[in-house]
């Protein structure tokens, strides 16, 4: 079976821009978080999704935002890019209700130049 | 609030050595408590969880036992290989607290020959 999977790879940005991350849940899983981990540290709590509402967020300004789509499918979305941002994002994806089993994906590596 | 205190790495081992990572944890509930391995450019893997006090959660040789008197999950391995090389993450989440795990930063492991 296929794991979550996560898209792009890698990818640069400049300071000011907008980016749209992606992520795709194990096959059954309704429930999608999204961590930010910079380099160095331990990740951070940004979002958690599912039936297509939030419900969670850490403590992350408003220029990141996420949603969830029919299929269970989600994007993180962050505007005005800053320096700061640079960071590897990871999606975990769960059944819902089994939060104790939480599955990553491989993560998006965002450099902010 | 909620935290996760680990050891600081790197932590050099050489092969066959015994291993223990410290881990400690800051809670205002009652939390379930994680290890997550990170081989270099992938995601996060579950490794072992234990859900309440006195449980030891082992995997792959490895293995941690949630002490709540001490509020501690320490890691140990008894012989580590050279393919155990990661960084190593504690983690928490509380039981009615959604999908927001709280990690600790992490500890690099290096086994060496």
């Amino acid at each position: 079976d296929a794991g979550v999977t996560q898209s792009p790879t890698h990818l640069i940005k400049t300071r000011g821009q907008h980016v749209t991350l992606r992520c795709s849940p194990i096959s059954g899983h309704k429930s999608v978080s999204w961590y930010q981990q910079v380099l160095g540290q331990g990740p951070q709590f940004i979002f958690q999704y599912y039936e297509k509402e939030e419900r969670g967020r850490g403590n992350f300004p408003d220029r990141f935002s996420a949603r969830q789509f029919p299929n269970y499918s989600s994007e993180l979305n962050v505007n005005a890019l800053l320096l700061g941002d640079s960071a590897l994002y990871l999606c975990a994806s769960s059944l819902v209700g089994r939060d104790h089993e939480q599955f990553f994906g491989p993560g998006t590596r965002l450099t902010v130049l | 609030g909620n935290s996760v205190t680990q050891m600081e790495g790197p932590v050099t081992l050489s092969e066959e050595a015994f291993l223990t990572i410290n881990c400690t944890y800051t809670a205002t509930g009652y939390p379930s408590l994680f290890w997550y391995v990170q081989y270099p450019g992938e995601g996060l893997q579950l490794l072992l969880k234990a859900t309440k006090a006195d449980d030891k959660g082992s995997n792959k040789g490895f293995e941690a036992t949630y002490r709540k008197e001490t509020t501690s999950f320490h890691l140990e391995k008894g012989s580590v290989q050279v393919s155990d090389s990661a960084v190593y993450f504690c983690a928490l989440i509380l039981t009615g607290g959604g999908n927001k795990l709280t990690f600790g930063t992490g500890t690099q492991l290096k086994v060496e020959l």
